[in-house]
């Protein structure tokens, strides 16, 4: 069965370092997704993406964010300045084949990176 | 706005007991509802949804739009139950379909 795959499985950088996570979606996939958890916290919503651009994105996806889908197959999602608190588990998520609407399409998760700002 | 509440962050039953897991949502349109799940150890995956009014290992959940709850139920929990289950919420098609979850309830099954 496909899966949404994730590299690194563990990431650690430097306070001020940029980041660059990767992610695959299942392949005939339309809808892609980034969250994160913060350790001990809820799973929070990041950034929603369709037909090469940002569809939604929350309030902590602000200007040190970005994702890219830069060759149809990898999802990536980049932080360019790390702070202490951006130190969370990043999951990616897809959904959604043509001839659905959004909302009835459940999300594929991948396993997460867990992303460690020293 | 949208919002997932689960009251308990712990739960802890024997095996053959019922169980049930609480989520209360806020929001102002219809939403979808979700319950997702993750064992240890693996990745979160959808466990049911409202919408498709099906049982899945034995669970089964019920949208109750005047008490705005969307409770997680098994009627005997099995060992094997034991994991972290998630609540989530998908608002209209206005809103797209960020999922917006509660805080979790680690459910443990003891034998």
């Amino acid at each position: 069965e496909p899966e949404v795959t994730q590299t690194p499985s563990h990431q650690v950088t430097q306070m001020g370092q940029e980041v660059i996570l990767r992610c695959v979606p299942i392949s005939n996939h339309l809808y892609f997704y980034w969250y994160r958890q913060i350790l001990g916290q809820k799973v929070e919503f990041l950034v929603s993406f369709y037909n090469n651009e940002i569809s939604e994105k929350s309030e902590i996806f602000d200007d040190q964010f970005s994702v890219e889908r830069p060759d149809g197959s990898n999802f990536t999602l980049k932080i360019r300045s790390t702070k202490l608190e951006d130190s969370a588990m990043y999951f990616c998520a897809s959904s959604g084949t043509s001839g659905r609407p959004i909302l009835y399409n459940e999300q594929f998760f991948g396993p997460g990176t867990r992303l460690t700002v020293l | 706005a949208q919002r997932v509440t689960q009251p308990e962050k712990l739960l802890s039953v024997f095996k053959g007991a019922p169980v049930e897991l609480k989520c209360n949502y806020s929001y102002s349109g219809s939403p979808e509802l979700f319950w997702y799940v993750q064992y240890s150890r693996q990745r979160l995956q959808l466990l049911l949804r409202h919408i498709s009014r099906e049982s899945i290992k034995g669970f089964t959940a019920d949208l109750n739009k005047g008490e705005t709850s969307f409770h997680l139920k098994k009627p005997f929990a099995q060992e094997e139950d034991s994991a972290m289950y998630y609540c989530a919420l998908s608002g209209g098609e206005t809103s797209g379909s960020r999922l917006t979850f509660g805080e979790g309830t680690q459910l443990t099954v003891n034998p």
